[in-house]
């Protein structure tokens, strides 16, 4: 299967700063990547569609400003999570599509907010 | 009422047994059905992959599909303590903009 590379697998920071998440296809392009976030014992929540060279496209109730995503080339997408609050601790997956319908995910990234 | 449901489990076999997992869906739009597997704090993996009604095997793994009654299954024969995990269905509507749907979860143990 397509290998798909997040960056960090965890990370710990202060309330009030910024973490960003890296999310890199290696052996294939993704014009597409996706967001998730999961909570203990939940399902995969989708919180944005990330679009190389355009603007994201953010799931409802998802805010803008507090998840940035940025899609700069056809292998990387980042998620920034702006003056991070410990609600915001939780487990975030990216994952892309070499072609087709199948989706291909990340190693994840446990972000902890003290 | 979900448009995937899956039972969360938690769903305790012996080492060597057959695990049987299931989902149901409401939307008949769905094409394709994927099973995904994701260990504690790792990414899903995904195991099968599936468009039609009918079987598919792949190794230990049997996905089976039944459009008509919207229902689709993931069997695992001769199940070994490397199998505990959650599983995750998955379907897909192309009309939704090929985003995946998943089901919740369900959490397998199997006992040595």
């Amino acid at each position: 299967g397509a290998v798909v590379s997040q960056h960090p697998s965890r990370v710990i920071c202060k309330s009030g700063t910024s973490v960003k998440i890296e999310c890199r296809s290696l052996d294939f392009q993704a014009t597409t990547m996706f967001w998730y976030r999961q909570f203990p014992k939940q399902s995969l929540m989708l919180m944005a569609t990330s679009n190389e060279g355009s603007k994201a496209t953010y799931e409802q109730g998802v805010e803008k400003d507090k998840f940035l995503i940025n899609h700069a080339s056809l292998t990387l997408s980042t998620l920034t999570v702006t003056s991070a609050h410990p609600e915001d601790s939780s487990f975030y997956i990216c994952s892309a599509k070499p072609g087709g319908v199948k989706l291909f995910f990340g190693s994840g990234t446990q972000l902890s907010v003290l | 009422q979900k448009e995937v449901e899956q039972d969360p489990g938690p769903l305790s076999v012996p080492e060597g047994a057959i695990v049987s997992l299931n989902c149901t869906y409401s939307n008949s739009a769905f094409q394709y059905f994927m099973w995904y597997r994701q260990y504690s704090r790792k990414g899903p993996e995904l195991l099968m992959y599936t468009y039609s009604s009918g079987n598919k095997e792949d190794g230990r793994f049997t996905a089976q599909v039944d459009k008509s009654s919207k229902y689709i299954s993931l069997f695992i024969r001769d199940s070994q303590p490397s199998d505990s995990a959650t599983y995750l269905c998955a379907m897909n509507d192309k009309a939704a903009g090929n985003k995946l749907t998943f089901g919740g979860g369900t959490r397998v143990l199997v006992k040595p």
